[in-house]
């Protein structure tokens, strides 16, 4: 167990709809990221957040969008849902306390179902 | 050319086998993670190197900056140890770019 929860587990739903992934970082960490695992695609970051704030931003879609909260939890919103977005999607965390380079303790993803 | 390659994309070997999985990349880095994921999903980090040489147990991770090559080495194969392993070169502070995967296998 990583420490870091997401929810749901599972999401099935329609092309066109809109739906919002969660993710609780461990304790203490200030940065979260946002993957997503697609069949075709593999492994790819989509953004990065610290304390807050966007850090990073990778292959993200202008129709996904993401914030941090104050209590740090972190959400994903994927809008105007279309077949490919169909995919696992992980968020992790990591402590961000000195900078640089950082082991990133993984979720264990909540799985897209776009039909 | 992805920026992060690995070899083989698939492995089947017998149980205690060494196996070795190899990571290159073109792209300029401050570390490099090697992941593990099960066949349910789940990722786990085994390493992050910047340099030399790390051991885990039966796992060892090697890096040549210079060379731009990892690779990830499993003494001893066990069945529990088949996975998919992915390498991922950090960019910048923490901008992870992912190789393609190698799915091992280890028959009994």
């Amino acid at each position: 167990d990583s420490g870091v929860t997401q929810t749901p587990k599972h999401l099935i739903t329609a092309t066109g709809q809109r739906v919002t992934l969660r993710c609780s970082p461990r304790s203490g960490d200030l940065s979260v990221y946002w993957y997503q695992q697609s069949l075709d695609q593999g492994l790819q970051f989509l953004i990065q957040y610290y304390n807050g704030e966007e850090r990073a931003k990778g292959n993200i879609l202008e129709r996904f969008s993401a914030q941090q909260f104050p209590d740090l939890h972190s959400e994903l919103n994927l809008s105007s849902l279309e077949l490919g977005d169909s995919a696992l999607y992980f968020c992790a965390s990591s402590p961000q306390i000195a900078g640089g380079a950082e082991t990133q303790y993984f979720g264990p993803g909540t799985r897209l179902l776009v039909l | 050319k992805n920026e992060v390659e690995q070899s083989p994309q698939n492995l089947t070997a017998q149980e205690g086998e060494f196996i070795t999985i190899n990571c290159s990349y073109s792209v300029g880095i401050s570390a490099l993670h090697w992941l593990q994921q099960h066949p349910g999903g789940g990722i786990v980090s085994l390493f992050m190197l910047s340099s030399g040489k790390k051991k885990h147990g039966r796992l060892i991770a090697t890096i040549n900056i210079q060379e731009k090559h990892s690779s990830l080495h499993i003494t001893a194969s066990h069945p529990r140890d088949s996975a998919v392993y992915i390498c991922a070169a950090i960019q910048g502070a923490q901008k992870l770019v992912f190789g393609q995967g190698t799915r091992l296998t280890i028959n009994p």
